[in-house]
């Protein structure tokens, strides 16, 4: 069965801070896709990136950085010098072979001014 | 930007009437899916709509559940007797036919059943 798990509930930083957002995922399937999504307060489901299961490379995208590691089946996501408008809910999904994707239980972030 | 609409944003009905959820989307995209998320919840799984069929379908889609492609933009889904627990919010989203193809969601509908 696939499983996802988001151990972090809350988190509350003060701006400027980093953050990491971490993700551990359960599958059988040899190919897979990882995925980051944000739900900010206007509830929507907004997606950030992408990763299969081939590709370990970390990816940085502004102060937005992913560490994709098979052997700890973890796909972290670190947010640098963080900002009030970073404050959301973070989803780790899973999705295989069926396309449907399996959620964590998401980590609420806070940013204080 | 292409993007995933949802309509109505807001639903409130009665326990035990129907309601149907509406859907329009990214136009070139053959993939559709429904996802709920009880409020302060996880996102799950409903159903996945390819080629005009159900490919895929969670334990929550039972009878009760229907989806429909009625025409070439539209996705519906409907509940035919509303219970308590039905109150969420529905996304949709739609994707591409890789299979690594990242779901777009829309807006959602937040159903609230009374």
């Amino acid at each position: 069965a696939q499983k996802v798990t988001q151990a972090q509930t809350e988190i509350s930083v003060v701006e400027k801070e980093d953050v990491t957002l971490d993700c551990v995922y359960e599958t059988r399937d040899t190919t897979y896709y990882l995925f980051w999504y944000k739900q900010p307060p206007s509830g929507e489901l907004v997606f950030l990136i992408r990763r299969n299961s081939f590709d370990e490379q970390n990816e940085i995208s502004g102060r937005y950085s992913w560490n994709f590691q098979k052997s700890t089946s973890s796909f972290n996501f670190t947010i640098t010098a963080s900002q009030v408008v970073d404050s959301a809910v973070y989803f780790c999904a899973l999705t295989g072979n069926n396309r449907k994707l399996i959620w964590g239980l998401g980590t609420s972030l806070a940013v204080n001014p | 930007e292409p993007e995933v609409t949802q309509t109505p944003s807001h639903q409130v009905t009665q326990m035990g009437q129907e309601v149907i959820l509406r859907c329009v989307p990214i136009s070139n995209h053959l993939y559709f899916y429904w996802y709920r998320q009880i409020l302060g919840q996880k996102v799950e799984f409903l159903v996945s709509f390819y080629n005009n069929e159900i490919s895929e379908k969670s334990e929550i889609f039972d009878d009760q559940f229907s989806v429909e492609r009625p025409d070439g933009s539209n996705f519906t889904l409907k509940i035919r007797s509303t219970k308590l627990e039905d109150s969420a919010m529905y996304f949709c989203a739609s994707s591409g036919t890789r299979l690594y193809n990242e779901q777009f969601f829309g807006p959602g509908t937040r159903l609230t059943v009374l």
